[in-house]
């Protein structure tokens, strides 16, 4: 079975600093990842995915990540974050012998100090 | 403009009133899906669909039903609601598989 785990469920940070968001997972097959963010009152929107290629996987507004698949991580990066991304970020993945299933981490606030 | 509607957006019952949740996508996507959202547990699926009258449990199924007669809408029926239903849940459309979802703007569910 796959997990989807988000070590942080708050993170802080200073607007127009640098911000990583870190995501785990665990499967015995390779997997699809994506990252979702849902501003306050909406639904989920998607940021980003990897498939397949180069692991570094550019996304919506300025955020990027990265897939490891030695230390099974996707984290999510932005080099210099506004209020405006204030916000949950959600990691998800679906395992590529099941492409009918996805499975959500428990999700990230983020946080934007002035 | 492309989008998911969900109706009712908030909805207030008590404990064994059956009530329905709809959902429509303009898109034209086979697979579509409901999830609940709880504080601390992130999004957990609760039936999805890959195509009409093609239905499939998710993790968290019980005390819900689902149709899908029409690949525009996927309704979501709770038959006898308990306090424990009471959530905010989400419907999603994707073309053939979930690599790509678009969501709808929430129903915040409150029951008695």
């Amino acid at each position: 079975a796959q997990s989807v785990t988000q070590l942080d469920s708050q993170v802080p940070v200073f607007e127009e600093a640098p911000v990583e968001l870190r995501c785990n997972y665990s499967s015995s097959v390779s997997v699809y990842l994506f990252w979702y963010v849902q501003y306050p009152n909406q639904g989920l929107q998607l940021l980003l995915k990897y498939l397949s290629g180069s692991t570094l996987v550019k996304g919506i507004n300025g955020f990027e990540a990265e897939f490891n698949k030695s230390q099974t991580s996707f984290h999510l990066r932005k080099p210099s974050v506004h209020i405006s991304d204030t916000a949950e970020y959600f990691c998800a993945v679906t395992p590529s012998n099941r492409d009918d299933k996805i499975i959500f981490g428990k999700g990230t606030r983020l946080h934007i100090l002035p | 403009e492309a989008q998911v509607t969900q109706n009712p957006r908030y909805l207030i019952t008590v404990t064994g009133k059956k009530l329905t949740v709809t959902c429509s996508q303009n898109m034209n996507h086979e697979y579509m899906s409901w999830y609940r959202q709880d504080p601390g547990l992130g999004l957990r699926q609760i039936y999805y669909s890959m195509n009409v009258e093609v239905t499939d449990k998710g993790d968290v199924p019980e005390g819900y039903k689902v149709s899908r007669k029409e690949k525009r809408n996927f309704p979501l029926i709770l038959e006898s609601p308990s306090p424990n239903q009471t959530s905010l849940y989400f419907c999603a459309s994707s073309p053939p598989t979930p690599l790509a979802q678009y969501f709808g703007p929430g129903t915040r569910l409150t029951v008695l």
